[in-house]
């Protein structure tokens, strides 16, 4: 039971382009998002986040998308870097339900972004 | 200020042997995770441990998995007899309270 879904593995784009990486849920008590990039032989790192009160977040390059009644988020990084080359993972959380600790992730999207 | 901590990097253990796992969190860290990612797979929540207490262990396995985090020294996830299954990738994450955590490099085992 995959609550959460990146259903692309990989991703290529050219650099200087936009990389849009997409997620879904299904379970309605996630209110929490999270964005998580891994380098091989490293441990995820965070990048980004979003409350389910808000639709958008950014930070520099980095914004997240939001769509509660989809159950759908988005990832955009603009413009794209040879050194955003990663696996990103999209993780929930349930903070209303007291359990913010508690991360479920998607499989990962392979990004490659070539110069 | 060091990042979290996990060794050993690489363990390859046969399979009935025992597998010990260390994570020293980072420095003022008093919140631990574990989480188990198998090959192809997205990080599975294991276990969530404050000095001493297990919090939740929902997502641990019900046999040959247990978890510690004593007063003192590092957390260990101990997996007994271990199996071909349990091998992947384990991370540690630790905090300074419930949320906003960082994540170790891992410890990849390999049961052969």
């Amino acid at each position: 039971d995959q609550q959460v879904k990146q259903n692309s593995p990989s991703l290529s784009v050219q650099e200087g382009r936009i990389s849009i990486l997409n997620c879904d849920y299904t379970n309605s008590m996630f209110d929490y998002f999270l964005w998580y990039k891994k380098y091989p032989a490293e441990g995820p790192t965070f990048l980004i986040s979003i409350s389910s009160i808000k639709d958008k977040n950014e930070d520099g390059r980095f914004t997240v998308f939001l769509n509660k009644s989809a159950k759908h988020l988005s990832l955009h990084i603009v413009p794209s870097q040879p050194g955003d080359s990663a696996v990103y993972f999209c993780a929930a959380s349930s903070v209303g339900g007291g359990s913010n600790y508690k991360l479920t992730f998607g499989k990962g999207t392979l990004l490659t972004v070539n110069p | 200020n060091a990042g979290v901590m996990q060794n050993p990097r690489h363990l390859v253990r046969r399979r009935g042997q025992e597998a010990r796992l260390r994570c020293s969190p980072m420095k003022g860290h008093s919140h631990v995770y574990w989480y188990r990612q198998l090959p192809e797979e997205g990080l599975k929540f294991m276990v969530y441990l404050q000095k001493e207490n297990i919090i939740d262990e929902s997502g641990m396995p019900k046999e040959r998995f247990s978890a510690e985090f004593p007063k003192e020294g590092p957390s260990i996830l101990r997996i007994q007899q271990v199996v071909r299954g349990d091998s992947a990738a384990y991370f540690c994450a630790s905090s300074p309270n419930r949320d906003g955590y960082t994540f170790g490099s891992g410890t990849r085992l390999t049961v052969v």
